[in-house]
Order: structure tokens, then C-alpha cells, then sequence
């Protein structure tokens, strides 16, 4: 059974700190691992990784894939009230195009 | 603006009632999905169709069903089978081939 694990499933830290996300996943037929920033509704795309080692950057938020050890992690530094939001990792397969596994999320909160 | 639409924003069903979401898009993006989320949980996938009078089944269809008449419209719905209806349901359209997906603003469907 295809099964995508996020730890912690929740974290409370304080402004400027900096956290580390963490997504496993045991899968057939892996193709991509995205993550994703849900705040009250609709998640929005944060980063789509495909290659083990190859980091991905956007401002304080950061992400790297291992392919080997079947996990990734997403960085978040010097962290602000406006990251506390449901952060989700979904991985998708490449047996049937689109098709997607997400984890539970982790939900951050960032307290001023 | 592209985007994609889901109405009504909350939905109310009586025991023994069929109800239907809406989910529209004019990304002209081909694949459609359809996700359950419950609190505290990620996003499981109800049906997704890649191409117009085409769907397929995804982890958790039982007691739901869907149509694709139109490229542009994946219309959910929550038949009186589904026993636990009470959840937040989230639309999503890509283009076939890229694993990014969009989302709607979600309907949370609310059993009386």
C-alpha cells in the first residue's frame, strides 16, 4: 500500500526560529514529491522535486529530495506569523499520470 | 482571471440526500481531481479524469460519483451511500503530464 508519512503533525515554535519539515514515503512507481502550503483553503504549490540532492529554494523556504533513503524535508529559516499554515507533501505516481498520495500535513504555528 | 471555481463555499445534506458540487476551470488544463480532506488529515483522492467522458476511481470513491461532459466542469456527487459525508472537499486541475495541480477555494459539506 502506497503510504506517504509527515512528521511532526504539529509544531509550535516562535518567530525567527528555524524548522525543519520532514515527508517519507514508501511507493510504487515514484515520479515526483510536491509540497504544498494550505492556510485556510486551497493549498498553494511550494515546490515540485524530482532529483535526489538537487535543492530547491524560494525565499526562507528550502527542500531537497533523497531518493535513496525515500524522504525529503522542507527548511523554513527565520521563520515569520504568516508561515503558520498546514504544510502537505504529496507524491506522485507515474503509473496513472496525476495520481497522487498526500501525507497528513504538519501544522506549523508560529507565535510572535 | 484563470482559475478554478467551486460553489457553494458550504453545503448542508440531509440524511438520505444525494448532493452535488460544483467544480469549474478555465486553465484549459485537461485532468481534474476531486479530494476529501477531514481534520487533521491530508488530501485523499476521490475520483480524478484526465480527458472529457473519462474518470477514474481514486482511494476513496465508494459512495460518491462524477461526470466529465465538459472539459471545463467535474461535478461531484455525494450520494446517500457515503455514510460520513461531514468533510471539506477540494477541486483540482493540472495539465496532463505536469504533476503541479491547482486548486479551488473548497466546499465543506455539512450533514444535518
Amino acid at each position: 500500500e502506497d503510504k506517504v508519512v509527515q512528521s511532526p503533525l504539529s509544531l509550535v515554535v516562535h518567530e525567527g526560529d528555524t524548522v525543519t519539515l520532514n515527508c517519507s514515503y514508501e511507493v510504487t512507481n515514484f515520479r515526483s514529491l510536491l509540497w504544498y502550503k494550505q492556510e485556510k483553503k486551497a493549498p498553494t504549490f511550494l515546490f515540485m522535486l524530482t532529483s535526489s540532492g538537487i535543492e530547491k529554494k524560494s525565499g526562507r523556504l528550502s527542500s531537497i529530495l533523497d531518493k535513496k533513503e525515500l524522504f525529503s524535508i522542507l527548511n523554513i529559516t527565520a521563520t515569520q506569523t504568516g508561515d503558520s499554515a498546514i504544510y502537505l507533501c504529496a507524491v506522485i505516481h507515474n503509473t496513472n499520470a496525476g495520481k497522487s498520495t498526500f501525507g497528513d500535513g504538519t501544522t506549523l504555528t508560529v507565535k510572535p | 482571471d484563470g482559475g478554478i471555481t467551486q460553489s457553494p463555499k458550504y453545503l448542508f445534506r440531509k440524511e438520505g440526500q444525494n448532493v452535488t458540487l460544483s467544480c469549474e476551470q478555465n486553465l484549459n488544463h485537461d485532468a481534474m481531481y476531486w479530494y476529501r480532506q477531514d481534520p487533521g488529515q491530508g488530501l485523499r483522492l476521490i475520483y480524478y479524469s484526465q480527458i472529457v467522458n473519462d474518470f477514474q476511481k481514486g482511494d476513496i470513491a465508494e459512495g460518491y460519483s462524477v461526470s466529465r461532459e465538459k472539459k471545463e466542469s467535474f461535478p461531484l456527487t455525494v450520494t446517500s451511500a457515503q455514510k460520513n459525508p461531514t468533510a471539506f472537499y477540494l477541486c483540482a486541475s493540472s495539465i496532463v503530464g505536469q504533476e503541479t495541480q491547482y486548486f479551488g477555494p473548497g466546499t465543506r459539506l455539512l450533514v444535518l
